[in-house]
């Protein structure tokens, strides 16, 4: 079946350090791509996605490559601040599938 | 602009005791609508999703029980609870098949 593997956490880093989640997948076919960003006490948000090979996310100065050849999607920001501190889920929604797969999640923390 | 509202947003419920949780979208029409559970050490299950009115998946067999009585209206149940329900409870939404919208959840502890 389909399954996401996500870099264990929790990540700490410093204000305006660069980041990086890795993300890895294994399906059938040509998934969809997500990643979703959860704070504390509150529900996921959809941070960015990508639909097919070679699509690159992008949104609030986070990215991330669809990576077929290597079945990666890895979460990618230049400069981080503290209100970035959430917890990272990379995800797929298999082709024909209503079920997004998701991985365990990445606590990021970020200290002035 | 699409809105999606869940309630309660916290429960304490004692164990053997029935749960309603409600959830309703609004600003679209005919979504798909799912319940997950995030449990601690268990990331997130889909319980149930629904492509239209009355009509009901279940990817998790369990005591929990969901309803669409509406075409924006999501309804998780349970006859008597029990102390492995705990968590937070997502609901969530989609137009497109795969990108999906989530609420605010709810906490419910069972004790």
């Amino acid at each position: 079946g389909d399954s996401v593997t996500q870099m264990e956490g929790p990540v700490t880093l410093s204000e305006e350090a660069f980041l990086t989640i890795n993300c890895t997948y294994t399906a059938t076919g040509y998934p969809s791509l997500f990643w979703y960003v959860q704070y504390p006490g509150e529900g996921l948000q959809l941070l960015l996605k990508a639909t097919k090979a070679d699509d690159k996310g992008s949104n609030k100065g986070f990215e991330a490559t669809y990576r077929k050849e290597t079945t990666s999607f890895h979460l990618e920001k230049g400069s981080v601040q503290v209100s970035d501190s959430a917890v990272y889920f990379c995800a797929l929604c298999g082709a024909g599938s209503y079920q997004l797969t998701f991985g365990k999640g990445t606590k990021l923390s970020v200290i002035p | 602009s699409q809105t999606i509202h869940q309630w309660p947003a916290t429960l304490v419920q004692p164990v053997g005791s029935p749960l309603s949780l409600e959830c309703t979208v609004e600003g679209t029409s005919n979504p798909n609508l799912y319940w997950y559970r995030q449990a601690a050490g268990r990331g997130l299950q889909l319980l149930f999703y629904s492509v239209g009115i009355g009509q009901i998946s279940s990817e998790v067999p369990q005591n929990l029980s969901a309803s669409r009585p509406q075409d924006r209206q999501f309804i998780l149940s349970s006859k008597k609870l029990l102390l492995s329900d705990s968590g937070f409870y997502l609901c969530a939404w989609s137009v497109e098949r795969d990108t999906q919208y989530f609420g605010p959840g709810t906490r419910l502890t069972v004790l």
